[in-house]
């Protein structure tokens, strides 16, 4: 079967930095989506990757591992407003979306 | 409008009853997408469609209908609904133009089946 893992909640420090971790286990791979989502709202896109690497967005960096079939995401200079859900996605064989649970990231001043 | 629209917000049905939930995009994308959202799972895809005219099933269909008439209009009919169909449900829509190909979410509905 198909499988997605991420930790269900991680607690952080304002200003501090936290890595969000997600390993899978996919029939093909076409892809590594990272999503935010606050509480009662629509997810909303942070970062693709497809190659090997590190790709960095502002204070938002994810890195991919095809060979280990893990990926995380590193959040700097926290702020509060990043208390939020955040979900990896993979792109499987037939270019669907296979979704993690989330994780629930709760940040503390 | 700008992006994608959902309707209702949220609704509260009766067991055995027929409800369509709307989805309306205006990005000209070519696919559109349906999920559900429960509590410690993952986003699961109910139906999605490919361009105008075409749908096909996600995993969870059962109890789920679509259907495709036009490229901005993706509704979703639950013939007759059961309790364990409680959920958010996502609409979402995409290029599907190969590379990145994101999807973007409409804000969601809220539903619950007594």
């Amino acid at each position: 079967g198909q499988n997605i893992d991420q930790p269900t909640e991680m607690t952080a420090t304002e200003g501090a930095i936290v890595q969000i971790n997600c390993t899978y286990q996919t029939s093909g791979f076409n892809g590594l989506f990272w999503y935010q989502q606050h509480a009662g709202e629509a997810p909303t896109f942070l970062s693709y990757n497809v190659l090997d690497g590190l790709e960095e967005k502002g204070r938002f960096s994810s890195f991919l591992s095809r060979s280990k079939g893990y990926s995380y995401l590193l959040l700097k200079e926290l702020q509060m407003k990043d208390s939020a859900s955040y979900l990896c996605a993979v792109r499987d064989s037939n270019y669907q979306l296979i979704w993690g649970a989330g994780t629930k990231l709760i940040i503390k001043p | 409008i700008a992006g994608i629209t959902q309707a209702p917000t949220s609704q509260i049905l009766a067991a055995g009853r027929r409800m369509t939930l709307r989805c309306t995009q205006d990005m000209r994308h070519n696919a559109m997408y349906w999920y559900r959202q429960d509590l410690g799972l993952g986003l699961r895809l109910i139906h999605y469609s490919n361009t105008a005219g075409t749908t096909g099933k996600g995993e969870v269909p059962d109890g789920y209908s679509v259907s495709r008439a036009n490229t901005d209009d993706f509704p979703l009919t639950l013939a007759s609904a059961v309790p364990s169909q409680t959920s958010v449900y996502f609409c979402a829509s995409s290029l599907a133009g190969g590379g990145t190909d994101t999807q973007y979410f409409g804000p969601g509905t809220r539903l619950t089946v007594l």
